[in-house]
């Protein structure tokens, strides 16, 4: 049992590339979350999805998109990257309601220079 | 939205002492206050949680207690040992209605002097 997996662990990216991050988890949960980590600032939410085919805005989703074509697969879409962007990525997916245990994948470290 | 305050941004104690951080919340339909440990380079992982309807939880050395009223909770750690070395992230979160995410404290750094 994988859990939740990120794809890729690292990137590099120059100012105004595009990039996708694929989350994947084996777990037939209902929601998935991107969040972002930043040194002092903990874990912010960028999007969010309550099921296949939804998705939300959270506290920072500029300058992001998401899709959740199917119930086991988010991904993070930047369009064209900026170095504000550069952070770790941390996908994650609670079973259905939120008052449960959010399991986090590995993490994205993407540097935008 | 919902803003979750964290204290201290760093704790330094000595290996066998006790820790305690504390944790703000300002959305008093909040319901579930989980507490999670990171390791240097790793993901974030559930230690212990705390549903509103409770007011203290305790797991070994691990323990929570939540302050409705007054809308604050705290993760107390006993008899520190160096793998308690980490970022610790308090959380809350409403789980009826919306679906907003986990708003995170912005952590803290517990070292554990030998």
């Amino acid at each position: 049992n994988a859990g939740v997996t990120q794809t890729p662990k690292f990137r590099v990216l120059k100012t105004g590339q595009s990039m996708t991050l694929l989350c994947a988890q084996d777990m037939n949960h209902e929601y998935m979350y991107w969040y972002r980590q930043d040194p002092g600032m903990g874990l912010r939410l960028i999007h969010y999805s309550v099921g296949e085919g939804t998705t939300a805005k959270g506290e920072v989703p500029d300058g992001y998109n998401v899709s959740r074509l199917k119930k086991q697969n988010f991904l993070l879409g930047l369009e064209s990257a900026a170095p504000s962007q550069t952070s770790v990525y941390f996908c994650a997916s609670t079973p259905g309601r939120l008052n449960t245990e959010a399991f986090f994948g590995q993490g994205t470290r993407l540097t935008v220079v | 939205g919902e803003n979750v305050e964290q204290h201290p941004s760093t704790l330094s104690v000595q290996e066998g002492d006790s820790a305690v951080i504390k944790c703000t919340y300002s959305d008093s339909a909040s319901n579930y206050f989980p507490w999670y440990k990171q390791e240097l380079g790793k993901r974030p992982q559930l230690i212990i949680d705390i549903r509103s309807n409770v007011g203290e939880k305790k797991d070994q050395r691990i323990a929570v207690t939540l302050n409705k009223t007054a809308k604050h909770f705290s993760l107390h750690i006993t008899e520190t040992q160096p793998e308690d070395s980490a970022v610790y992230f308090c959380a809350a979160s409403y789980s009826g209605g919306g679906a907003d995410g986990l708003t995170f404290g912005k952590g803290t750094h517990l070292i554990i002097q030998p």
